[in-house]
């Protein structure tokens, strides 16, 4: 069955500490992972995507990894600052049968950067 | 360039009414997808059109339905709301069928069914 883990479900860090989220996914065949940034009341925002080659992506102070091999990545966020208090997903885009492109979504991680 | 744009941004509803959602996608995509979030579920996926057509179609009961215009605008509608069904409703847009890149969504339009 075609999942993805997000771990923790939620965080409490102080600013200017830097924290890192998991993604875990059994999605196959794989096709691309994104990250998203998604603030309370609003749609999420694309950080970064990572097709199978790629194992590193940078977006500011946000790094995703990717290891296609155990299925893992990683958002690593440095330096927190209050605005980054938001949920993360990390979604997983796998090729059907069709051809078509399905996205399979984590249930997010909930970041919350304290003074 | 114009994001997606969503409305209304908020709504409140009795039971047993229905809704009709608007999205607006990014000019020049093709397709639109609509997405239900609640705190308990995530992201669930609704269903894609592309081009007037639906592609792909999410476990949600017949009384979720949309439609897509041939300007790519997209509607979703919601029958004989129940209480269950508030949620923040998403669309996002893209070029390509189901978005593998330029994946775009809305702020959504909150429903709030009492």
């Amino acid at each position: 069955k075609n999942q993805v883990e997000q771990s923790p479900q939620s965080l409490i860090i102080l600013e200017g500490k830097n924290c890192t989220l998991q993604c875990n996914y059994t999605v196959s065949p794989f096709s691309n992972l994104r990250w998203y940034k998604q603030d309370t009341g609003r749609g999420p925002v694309s950080l970064t995507i990572m097709t199978f080659s790629e194992n590193t992506k940078s977006n500011g102070r946000y790094t995703a990894t990717l290891d296609a091999d155990t299925k893992q990545s990683s958002l690593h966020i440095t330096a927190s600052q209050l605005s980054d208090s938001a949920s993360y997903i990390c979604v997983v885009s796998f090729t059907q049968p069709d051809s078509s492109y399905k996205l399979i979504f984590g249930s997010g991680t909930r970041l919350l950067v304290r003074p | 360039k114009a994001g997606v744009t969503q409305t209304p941004r908020y709504l409140i509803k009795t039971r047993g009414q229905q809704v009709t959602l608007s999205c607006s996608p990014i000019s020049g995509h093709r397709s639109v997808s609509w997405y239900q979030q609640t705190p308990g579920q995530g992201l669930q996926f609704l269903f894609e059109y592309f081009s007037e057509t639906q592609r792909n179609k999410g476990n949600f009961p017949g009384r979720f339905s949309g439609r897509q215009f041939s300007n790519s605008r997209s509607e979703m509608n919601v029958s004989t709301l129940e209480l269950g069904d508030s949620a923040l409703y998403l669309c996002a847009s893209s070029y390509l069928t189901r978005g593998d890149y330029g994946y775009t969504f809305g702020s959504g339009t909150r429903l709030t069914v009492v």
